[in-house]
């Protein structure tokens, strides 16, 4: 059974430019959220998508936004990239299933801001 | 609000050690996950183990177990005789359960580095 798959696993992108970051979460599992991880803040909750729709989001900023497909992949997208925005980007599938509960991480994508 | 406390910032301990990681939580719902992830050098959250709140009962997996006190927000880990390949950042996280079909916002305490020496 795959895992979670992220990609790119690394991008060095420019201040301003913006970024897309793709993750497929493991067969059947319908949710995928999006985390940011950096030395001085940890790990923070972006987002979660669950059939598409957008129903948790943490305190971001505008500039970062996401979208799910019907195939359950999902895309994260930063807009006007700042060196802020440096971090390593994980993302996690899960579905429950009554007391037998999964929740699986991706490899994260690390993006540097220059 | 949820909040995760990971008192210990880092543990360097010697091969064959034991070694506790510990984990405090704070959450209203009475529903609720708790789980523990590893981090190796290459960053992908590897995971360990969850925990539903309505199950108590105290896990052991080979080196691993798990002391669940719901009376004192605890979610504790122990490494039994610890390795080298056990060095690496621990999370412990907490999460709800939204409709019952997925966790939603995990949150994650600060995490404690782990080293074990040879």
């Amino acid at each position: 059974k795959a895992g979670v798959t992220q990609t790119p696993r690394y991008l060095i992108k420019t201040r301003g430019q913006q970024v897309t970051l793709s993750c497929s979460p493991i067969s059947g599992h319908r949710s995928v959220s999006w985390y940011q991880q950096t030395p001085g803040q940890g790990l923070q909750f972006l987002f979660e998508y669950f059939s598409e729709t957008q129903r948790n989001k943490g305190n971001f900023p505008g500039r970062f936004s996401g979208r799910q497909f019907s195939n359950s992949r999902s895309e994260m997208n930063v807009s006007t990239l700042e060196l802020g925005d440096s971090a390593l980007y994980l993302c996690a599938s899960s579905y429950l299933r009554g007391r037998n509960t999964e929740a699986f991480f991706g490899q994260g994508t690390r993006l540097t801001v220059v | 609000a949820q909040k995760v406390t990971q008192a210990q910032t880092e543990i360097s301990v010697v091969e064959k050690e034991d070694v506790t990681l510990d984990c405090v939580y704070e959450t209203r719902d009475t529903t609720y996950y708790l789980f523990w992830y590893k981090q190796p050098p290459s960053g992908e959250l590897v995971f360990l183990i969850r925990r539903n709140s309505f199950d108590e009962q105290n896990e052991i997996s080979g080196r691993y177990s798990w002391n669940f006190q719901k009376s004192t927000s605890s979610f504790n880990f122990t490494i039994t005789a610890s390795q080298v390949v056990d060095s690496a950042v621990y999370f412990c996280a907490l999460s709800e359960a939204l409709g019952g079909t997925s966790y939603g916002k995990l949150t994650f305490g600060q995490g404690t580095i782990l080293t074990v020496h040879p």
